[in-house]
C-alpha cells in the first residue's frame, strides 16, 4: 500500500472517447501532482495542484484537464485524445515543506 | 535552469557486484537531493534522500551523500541482489517546492 491509489490501472480508449484518470491520497498532504511517463523520455510534470489550487500547469494540450475537488483527490479529464498520449499517467503527492513525493502505480493509458 | 544528469543505462550486474550509478546536478541555491526507484508495473518510490551538502542518505543498503564540491550525488550499493533490478531515478527540489527528475538508470541484475 502506497498511500496513494490511482484508478484504472489500465485504460484503452478511442480518440473520440471521454475518460477520467482518478488518484486518491490518505496521507494528509497539501500538494498533488500529474506525471507522464513515456517510454525512453524523462518524467513530464503535467500539472501541479498546492491546497486544491493549480499552481503549475507545463504547457499541456487542452485535451487533458485537470480537477483537485479537496487536497485528497485528483482527477485527469481525457478528450479526443491522440495514440502520442499513450503512456504511464502518474499521481504523486507531498507536503510542500518536504521534498519527498509518494507516488501512485499509475494508470497505463493506451490510445488507439 | 536547474537540471539532473545520470549515467546512461541500461546498466547490467551480476548479484553480489558493487554498484554504482552517477548523478550530477545544475542548480541555484541549495536543492534538497532524492534517489527514487520504480520496480517494473510501478510507480516511484522514495529511496533515499539528502538534505544539505555532506548529508548521507541512506535506506535498504544503499547510499549517496550530497556532494556540493562536485554537485554529485552517486548511489552506490555494496552487494546488489536480483530484487534490486528496477529503474532508479535521480531527482532534486529547489526552493521553489518543484521537483526535478534526472532522465532514469536502468538496472539488471543477474543470478
Amino acid at each position: 500500500e502506497t498511500g496513494v491509489t490511482q484508478t484504472p490501472r489500465h485504460l484503452v480508449m478511442g480518440m473520440t472517447n471521454k475518460k477520467s484518470l482518478k488518484c486518491e491520497q490518505h496521507l494528509g498532504h497539501n500538494a498533488m501532482y500529474w506525471y507522464k511517463q513515456s517510454a525512453k523520455k524523462p518524467l513530464e510534470l503535467m500539472f501541479v495542484y498546492s491546497l486544491e489550487e493549480r499552481v503549475e500547469n507545463n504547457s499541456v494540450p487542452s485535451r487533458f484537464s485537470p480537477e483537485c475537488p479537496n487536497s485528497s483527490h485528483l482527477f485527469l479529464h481525457l478528450h479526443t485524445l491522440q495514440p502520442e498520449d499513450s503512456a504511464l499517467y502518474l499521481c504523486a503527492s507531498s507536503q510542500r515543506t518536504d521534498g519527498g513525493y509518494t507516488f501512485g502505480s499509475g494508470t497505463r493509458l493506451t490510445v488507439v | 535552469g536547474n537540471s539532473v544528469t545520470q549515467m546512461e543505462g541500461p546498466v547490467t550486474l551480476s548479484e553480489e557486484a558493487f554498484l554504482t550509478i552517477n548523478c550530477t546536478y545544475t542548480a541555484t541555491g541549495y536543492p534538497s537531493l532524492f534517489w527514487y526507484v520504480q520496480y517494473p508495473g510501478e510507480g516511484l518510490q522514495l529511496l533515499l534522500k539528502a538534505t544539505k551538502a555532506d548529508d548521507k542518505g541512506s535506506n535498504k543498503g544503499f547510499e549517496a551523500t550530497y556532494r556540493k564540491e562536485t554537485t554529485s550525488f552517486h548511489l552506490e550499493k555494496g552487494s546488489v541482489q536480483v530484487s534490486d533490478s528496477a529503474v532508479y531515478f535521480c531527482a532534486l527540489k529547489t526552493s521553489y517546492d518543484k521537483v526535478i527528475f534526472g532522465p532514469g538508470t536502468s538496472l539488471s541484475v543477474i543470478p
